[in-house]
């Protein structure tokens, strides 16, 4: 029974530069969560989607961030134009249902430590 | 908004040493709290998770208390083993969906 699968481990781009960051949650969950782990900082959260649906992203930057859960296949957190300051852990977490208000824990990937030359 | 903070932030103790992690949380109207555990280089993997209305959750030699109305829970590690050494998140999921983590606790437990 797999967990949740993040891909690349580590990813290292140019500044102005795309960064793609995948995430396969575990197999029967529909509820996906990005997190963010700047160095020496704690986890932050950025966005929560459900397939084909944003429901929340306060936690995402307005500009150059986007996430989405397609119908099939992985979601995405996608950085445009990176700079300096993305550079960061980043963790894909899932559950069967919403976590909040039940008992079902978030599941956590490995993260993407994503490097920004 | 939601602040979670965790004391002490760095913990060295000798092996076999019972231990206790502190999580304090300032909005004590949440779903449920968690504890995690994360490697270096690693993610998070889930210890245990207290729901709003449980005081208190056990997991092999780990043991975890809720006091909601003081915006307080703890982490208690019987018998530490080296193994056991990783830094430790709390998080507490309010609404929405998002967990709100603490800073951590860096756990060293030496042979």
């Amino acid at each position: 029974n797999a967990g949740v699968m993040q891909n690349p481990r580590h990813l290292v781009r140019r500044r102005g530069q795309e960064a793609r960051l995948r995430c396969s949650p575990m197999k029967g969950h529909s509820h996906v969560y990005w997190y963010r782990q700047l160095p020496e900082e704690g986890l932050k959260f950025m966005v929560y989607l459900q397939k084909e649906n944003i429901i929340d992203e306060s936690g995402m930057p307005k500009e150059r961030f986007s996430a989405e859960f397609p119908k099939e296949g992985p979601s995405i957190l996608r950085i445009q134009q990176v700079v300096r300051g993305d550079s960061a852990a980043y963790f894909c977490a899932s559950s069967p249902v919403s976590s909040t208000g039940g008992n079902q824990p978030q599941h956590f990937g490995d993260g993407t430590r994503l490097s920004i030359l | 908004k939601q602040e979670v903070t965790q004391i002490p932030a760095a913990l060295s103790v000798p092996e076999g040493e019972n231990l206790v992690l502190n999580c304090s949380f300032t909005d004590s109207a949440i779903y449920n709290l968690q504890w995690f555990r994360q490697d270096p280089g690693k993610g998070l993997t889930s210890l245990l998770l207290i729901q709003s209305s449980q005081r208190e959750q056990t997991s092999g030699r780990l043991n975890a208390s809720l006091d909601k109305s003081s915006g307080r829970s703890t982490l208690y590690i019987a018998a530490s083993q080296p193994g056991d050494s990783a830094t430790y998140l709390c998080a507490v999921d309010n609404a929405g969906n998002m967990l709100t983590f603490g800073g951590g606790t860096r756990l060293m437990v030496k042979p």
